[in-house]
């Protein structure tokens, strides 16, 4: 399996500001995935990052709120932008593997 | 639209004792996966099995079994001889066709008392 990386593991973060998670694979991956997983929730898809084109976002994500960049084949970032308590959650990447589907150890947010 | 119901919200059981997590799907695709996450209290998410909804034969791992039913669309999981170390929230998901996007359901979590 894919071994992937996040930077932070977690921030404390005034509101208003903005963070940038940052996800590492240790392959080539076609497709990497962002996900939020809220205080004490499931987890929810927030995009679909496929390098060499725009990011898809699902419903009720936008990408002024939570833009992504894919450079390559193995790297990506989602950026937190203009921050509130709400957006308090876990942030992690995933990508698709021969076997499965793979996560990172996720980034723990928290907006004061 | 796909679904994926996690009836069960939370679980007790003393160590040793057998716990099976229900997974109920639905999906109108006649290809997807099922899949088994583990999230212990350190928050990260391990990946237990993938099943393809072409593959029905149930799968054991260890201490771990799945019973996958398309008839009643369950992708049931079995730990049997629990230990405390089993003590985690346990989700169910789902992806359909080949976009890989994973719909979750809510999660049971498994509390092993010693």
């Amino acid at each position: 399996s894919a071994v992937i990386s996040q930077k932070p593991s977690r921030d404390i973060c005034q509101r208003g500001t903005s963070l940038t998670i940052q996800c590492q694979v240790d392959s080539q991956v076609t497709m990497m995935f962002w996900y939020r997983q809220q205080p004490g929730q499931s987890l929810t898809l927030i995009a679909t990052a496929n390098q060499g084109s725009e990011a898809t976002y699902e419903s009720g994500f936008v990408i002024d709120k939570f833009p992504i960049s894919r450079p390559n084949l193995t790297f990506s970032t989602l950026t937190v932008s203009n921050m509130s308590p709400e957006d308090s959650s876990i942030y992690l990447c995933s990508v698709e593997g021969w076997e499965g589907q793979f996560f990172g150890p996720g980034t723990r947010l928290t907006v004061l | 639209a796909q679904k994926v119901t996690q009836a069960q919200t939370e679980i007790s059981v003393v160590e040793k004792e057998d716990v099976t997590l229900d997974c109920v799907y639905e999906t109108r695709d006649t290809t997807y996966y099922l899949f088994w996450y583990k999230q212990p209290p350190s928050g990260e998410l391990v990946f237990l099995i993938r099943r393809n909804s072409f593959d029905e034969q149930n799968e054991i791992s260890g201490r771990y079994s799945w019973n996958f039913q398309k008839s009643t669309s369950s992708f049931n999981f079995t730990i049997t001889a629990s230990q405390v170390v089993d003590s985690a929230v346990y989700f169910c998901a789902l992806s359909v066709g080949n976009d890989y996007k994973l719909s979750f359901g809510a999660g049971t979590t498994v509390t092993v008392r010693a």
